[in-house]
């Protein structure tokens, strides 16, 4: 069973570029989980999602940032225009079910914007 | 809302001595906490997690924690360091039954040959 796979592993842009992070959970897992980590900082909740659904994404910035999880295939985190700031590391982690389970994380992607 | 301090942000040690990593917790509900460690330029595994039960949690690596509601703290332990435990270690909450995690700002673990 393999665990939850995000690529790339390192993405690099330009400033006013879009970044697209994939995550695909684990298998029989539905629901998804964002966070950021900035240099010196912890992980920061972006977002959390279900198939087909955004559950809470009070984590995530205004302006930008946008997060799916289609039916089939793997969840996307979109940020458009990137500008310096973005650049950071980006988790995502997936759990079976809502509730005080585990969340297994992906290795992240990690982000450097030019 | 919830929240974690962890008040140390890097903690120097030699190996085989033992080692306790502080976390604090706020939470006007029922809580979970864990514990996981990122390894460089890796994602995070988690050591161990208490939802209910025994106050004392041992985890992965020889590691274990403590529960303590009425100092609000889950700090870890490890009575002798290696140095494979040399990296970052992350305090984390859960609570209302919802997983939304929030996490501390990380302790640095420097294990010193």
């Amino acid at each position: 069973n393999a665990g939850v796979m995000q690529n790339p592993r390192h993405l690099v842009r330009r400033r006013g570029q879009e970044a697209r992070l994939r995550c695909s959970p684990m298998k029989g897992h539905s629901h998804v989980y964002w966070y950021r980590q900035l240099p010196e900082e912890g992980l920061k909740f972006m977002v959390y999602l279900q198939k087909e659904n955004i559950i809470d994404e009070s984590g995530m910035p205004k302006e930008r940032f946008s997060a799916e999880f289609p039916k089939e295939g793997p969840s996307i985190l979109r940020i458009q225009q990137v500008v310096r700031g973005d650049s950071a590391a980006y988790f995502c982690a997936s759990s079976p079910s809502s509730g005080a389970n585990e969340q297994f994380f992906g290795p992240g992607t990690r982000l450097t914007v030019l | 809302a919830q929240s974690v301090t962890q008040l140390d942000s890097q903690v120097p040690v030699f190996e085989e001595a033992p080692v306790e990593l502080r976390c604090n917790y706020s939470s006007s509900v029922s809580v979970y906490l864990f514990w996981y460690v990122q390894y460089p330029n890796q994602g995070l595994q988690l050591l161990l997690k208490y939802l209910s039960g025994s106050t004392l949690v041992k985890g992965i690596n020889g590691f274990e924690a403590e529960f303590n509601k009425s100092q609000t703290s889950f700090h870890l332990r490890k009575p002798s360091v290696h140095i494979s435990d040399t990296a970052e270690y992350f305090c984390a909450v859960v609570s209302g039954g919802y997983q939304k995690v929030t996490f501390g700002i990380g302790t640095k673990l420097q294990v010193i040959p």
